[in-house]
């Protein structure tokens, strides 16, 4: 069957310009998760929906990032007046109970 | 603070050695800890769960011990080739906040034959 997608796979935007990076989980996967991942670290956790509603949103670093699953199955993580710092890969993952399945993630690099 | 550490180096090995990872925590209660797989410009991918009541997991060529009172664990691969090489993650699970994973940063392995 498939797995969690996203897209798109590599992002190049410009300091101070506007993100959205979408994730499709595995079908039936009620849980969501995304993480950011610096070279050299790893995944980082940002945000975890349970259904359409954010559960735990206490990873997100401010307010210039927000996420939405607005059905309970595509997420779109969502990046306002970007940074060079925001550069990372983005990751998703998706889960029915202990095992998360990820995504290929986004590679976000910000001039 | 909460911290959780995994061999810093690289570790490269012959091919048919027996690889062991460490992973090692400060200030985490986990439910339980995983072990994940993680290859260039792809996302992690899930080996192995053991639980705090467990002592020991097997799966094919890998072995996870998880010590709770050394806040340790410990993961082997037995038999290495180089397939094998990648970067391994472990992660506690924290039940409490629905399962979110807090990763270390992972160890590069290399086997060589």
């Amino acid at each position: 069957g498939a797995g969690v997608s996203q897209t798109p796979s590599n992002k190049v935007t410009e300091k101070g310009k506007y993100v959205e990076l979408r994730c499709d989980p595995i079908s039936g996967h009620t849980a969501l998760y995304w993480y950011r991942q610096s070279l050299g670290q790893g995944p980082e956790f940002l945000i975890y929906f349970q259904g359409t509603g954010a559960a735990d949103d206490s990873g997100l670093p401010n307010d210039r990032f927000f996420a939405v699953r607005p059905e309970g199955s595509v997420s779109t993580l969502k990046i306002q007046r970007t940074e060079r710092g925001d550069s990372a890969v983005y990751l998703c993952a998706s889960s029915t109970g202990e095992t998360q399945y990820f995504g290929p993630g986004t590679r976000l690099l910000v001039l | 603070s909460q911290k959780i550490e995994q061999n810093s180096e690289a570790l490269n090995i012959q091919e048919g050695k027996t690889a062991t990872l460490t992973c090692n925590y400060t200030n985490y209660s986990p439910a339980y800890l995983q072990w994940y797989r993680q290859d260039p410009g792809r996302g992690p991918v899930f080996l192995l769960l053991i639980r705090e009541n467990e002592k020991e997991k097997r799966k094919e060529r890998l072995k996870v011990t998880f010590d709770t009172t050394l806040k340790q664990s410990l993961f082997h691969i037995t038999a290495s080739q180089p397939a094998d090489s990648a970067t391994y993650l472990c992660a506690l699970v924290l039940m409490e906040y629905g399962n979110k994973l807090v990763f270390g940063a992972g160890t590069i392995l290399r086997v060589k034959s």
